[in-house]
């Protein structure tokens, strides 16, 4: 089966800018993570989603990130306006569901805010 | 509220030695574990996985992790380290049914494998 597919790897931009990133998960899995990873930091999770709706947000910093799965399937992540601790790399994952089910991630978009 | 430590944050051994990166974890309920790697550049790999079954847990590349109750542990180990081990580790846990699945993570474990 095909990966999780995220685009683009990489991305330079400058502070106050906007960025979007895209994913698009495994066919037929209904959750769809982001993870922030910040260098020497293990991922955190940033948004879950269930099909279309948002089963946790709490760690979304939600006055400049915000995120859409409009149809259940992929979703983007939006930065507006972009800070220097945002540096990080944005990893999307995917789950089938069920119990310890685990999870497929994407090779993750690299942001550097200069 | 759940936690990973992985004690740690950087791991050197020898072709050929053994690989044990530690891992700790704290859980209200019956914890998920899991072991990931990450290549340079890359995603998450899953290596294995703790699902309540066998408290050995065997995964891929020789990889295995014992999960130890009473120690709260879910180490990693490899008895033989090959060059293309090394890579960054990180050890999750999850409690599926409260919190719909997502991975808490330690900070991760750097492995180095000299020649």
């Amino acid at each position: 089966e095909a990966g999780v597919a995220q685009s683009p790897r990489y991305k330079i931009i400058e502070k106050r800018q906007s960025v979007a990133f895209w994913c698009n998960p495994i066919s037929g899995h209904a959750t769809l993570y982001w993870y922030q990873q910040i260098l020497g930091q293990g991922p955190k999770l940033l948004i879950q989603f269930q099909n279309n709706g948002v089963v946790d947000d709490s760690q979304l910093p939600k006055d400049r990130f915000s995120a859409e799965r409009l149809k259940g399937v992929d979703s983007t992540l939006k930065i507006q306006p972009a800070k220097l601790e945002d540096s990080a790399v944005y990893l999307c994952a995917s789950s089938g569901g069920g119990q310890g089910s685990g999870y497929t991630f994407g090779s993750g978009t690299r942001l550097t805010v200069v | 509220a759940q936690s990973v430590t992985q004690l740690g944050s950087h791991v050197s051994v020898s072709e050929g030695a053994l690989v044990l990166l530690r891992c700790n974890y704290s859980s209200s309920v019956p914890p998920y574990l899991f072991w990931y790697v990450q290549y340079p550049n890359q995603g998450l790999q899953l290596l294995l996985k703790y699902t309540s079954a066998a408290t050995l847990v065997k995964g891929i590349n020789g990889f295995e992790a014992e999960f130890k109750k009473s120690e709260t542990s879910f180490h990693l180990t490899k008895p033989s380290a090959h060059m293309s081990d090394a890579a960054e580790y990180f050890c999750a846990v999850s409690r599926w049914a409260n919190q719909g699945g997502k991975l808490i993570f330690g900070q991760g474990t750097e492995l180095s494998v000299k020649p």
